[in-house]
């Protein structure tokens, strides 16, 4: 079974570009999350899929992000104009069942965005 | 406010030694509780979780963790550590939702 797989693994843009992460889930894994992680932070929530639409996105920073997971499979989230504090390690997650019933996540390695 | 705290940044220990991470948590993240691992260049792994029932709970590679009610604690131990086992080990919670609470993360160092 292929693992979550997230695109590119590293991305390194000036303030004011836009850039895309890809995240492509477990097969047959209706629930996608996104998280971040701020360089010495904990991770932190952004967003909850299941299948194409946003459960909870009360965790988005602000609307310069914006998270779409068009026919339910893989995901994508693009932040656009990007700023210095974006900067940090993106993580997608999916999972079969919803956390809420003790399902867990299976991550992916992350991509690391460094905003100059 | 729901948390997770992971009060050490970073454990060194040597080599077949014993090891305890601690987290303590809030009640509202105490639903279901999770330990991950993260190695050098690689998402986060799943180590063990408490859902309900005993109290202390096995996880992959030799690695238990005990949930304690009245001490809000869930402190993961491994009786003799190894190499490899040189990681990023993240706490995590959920007070019934499907958001995953997260502690900052402690860096295990071991040692020869």
């Amino acid at each position: 079974e292929a693992g979550v797989t997230q695109f590119p693994s590293h991305s390194v843009i000036e303030k004011g570009q836009t850039v895309t992460l890809r995240c492509d889930p477990i097969s047959g894994h209706d629930n996608l999350y996104w998280y971040r992680r701020v360089m010495g932070k904990e991770i932190k929530f952004l967003l909850h899929f299941v299948k194409e639409s946003k459960q909870d996105e009360s965790g988005m920073p602000n609307n310069r992000f914006l998270a779409e997971r068009t026919g339910g499979t893989y995901s994508t989230l693009k932040v656009q104009p990007a700023e210095l504090e974006d900067s940090g390690v993106y993580f997608c997650a999916s999972s079969q069942d919803q956390v809420h019933g003790g399902s867990p996540l299976h991550f992916g390695n992350g991509t690391r965005l460094t905003v100059t | 406010a729901q948390s997770v705290t992971q009060l050490d940044s970073q454990v060194p220990v040597f080599e077949e030694a014993p090891v305890e991470l601690r987290c303590n948590y809030s009640s509202s993240v105490s639903v279901y509780l999770f330990w991950y691992v993260q190695y050098p260049n690689q998402g986060l792994q799943l180590l063990l979780k408490y859902l309900s029932g005993s109290t202390l709970v096995k996880g992959i590679n030799g690695f238990e963790a005990e949930f304690n009610k009245s001490q809000t604690s869930f402190h993961l131990r491994k009786p003799s550590v190894h190499i490899s086992d040189t990681a990023e080990y993240f706490c995590a919670g959920t007070g019934g939702g499907n958001k995953l609470t997260f502690g900052t993360g402690t860096q295990l160092k071991v040692e020869l």
